[in-house]
């Protein structure tokens, strides 16, 4: 157990539809990654988020926005979704700047 | 686009064999991890080098890292069933004091009984 939590564990939707997923670090981490992997394109770096702030901007499409809450809990919104968005989600958190990632179990995202 | 770019991409041993993989990437970089995933399930972190170290060792597990061809090699040695997953190397190579790390395709070894 990696003691970062992800919900929901399988989501089922329509295309246009809009989507939250949420992720808890583990117990003091202040940094939030989040990741999208798919079979065509690997794991693709999202976005980060350090103590509620924006560190790190990667692969994210304008249909998808994120936020660090103060209690350090994240959420991803996809909205507007697609077919090509169905893909594991996952989140990861870190202790400091530099160092190993604690992976979620992830959130696997189908859009019908 | 990806940073990194592991070799093979898949690998299929038999138990007690050793397994290497290797990993390419294209820009300099603080640190160079190794990242382990099951079928489906969350990336596990295996090694961590930094790009002042040449060679890490970690149980079964030995990470090689030469700078100057941007390539950093795992070797499992003694490979078991349980081994069987996709491997991932991802690079560290952000200067602004916070890490981006960005992982290659992964190699998948299977390792048969």
């Amino acid at each position: 157990d990696s003691g970062v939590t992800q919900t929901p564990k399988h989501l089922i939707t329509a295309t246009g539809q809009r989507v939250t997923l949420r992720c808890s670090p583990r117990s003091g981490d202040l940094s939030v990654y989040w990741y999208q992997q798919s079979l065509d394109q690997g794991l693709q770096f999202l976005i980060q988020y350090y103590n509620g702030e924006e560190r790190a901007k990667g692969n994210i499409l304008e249909r998808f926005s994120a936020q660090q809450f103060p209690d350090l809990h994240s959420e991803l919104n996809l909205s507007s979704l697609e077919l090509g968005d169905s893909a594991l989600y996952f989140c990861a958190s870190s202790g400091g700047a530099h160092g190993e990632l604690f992976f979620g179990e992830g959130s696997r995202l189908t859009v019908l | 686009s990806q940073q990194g770019e592991e070799d093979p991409q898949a690998l299929s041993i038999q138990e007690g064999e050793n397994a290497t993989m290797n990993c390419s990437y294209k820009t300099s970089i603080n640190n160079l991890q190794w990242y382990r995933q099951n079928s489906g399930r969350g990336l596990v972190h295996l090694i961590l080098i930094r790009s002042n170290e040449r060679e890490k060792h970690s149980g079964r597990l030995r990470v090689t890292l030469d700078t100057s061809k941007k390539s950093s090699s795992l070797l499992i040695t003694a490979s078991r069933a349980a081994d069987t997953a996709s491997y991932f190397c991802a690079t560290d190579r952000d200067n602004t004091g916070f890490q981006k790390l960005v992982f290659g395709t992964g190699t998948r070894l299977l390792v048969s009984p």
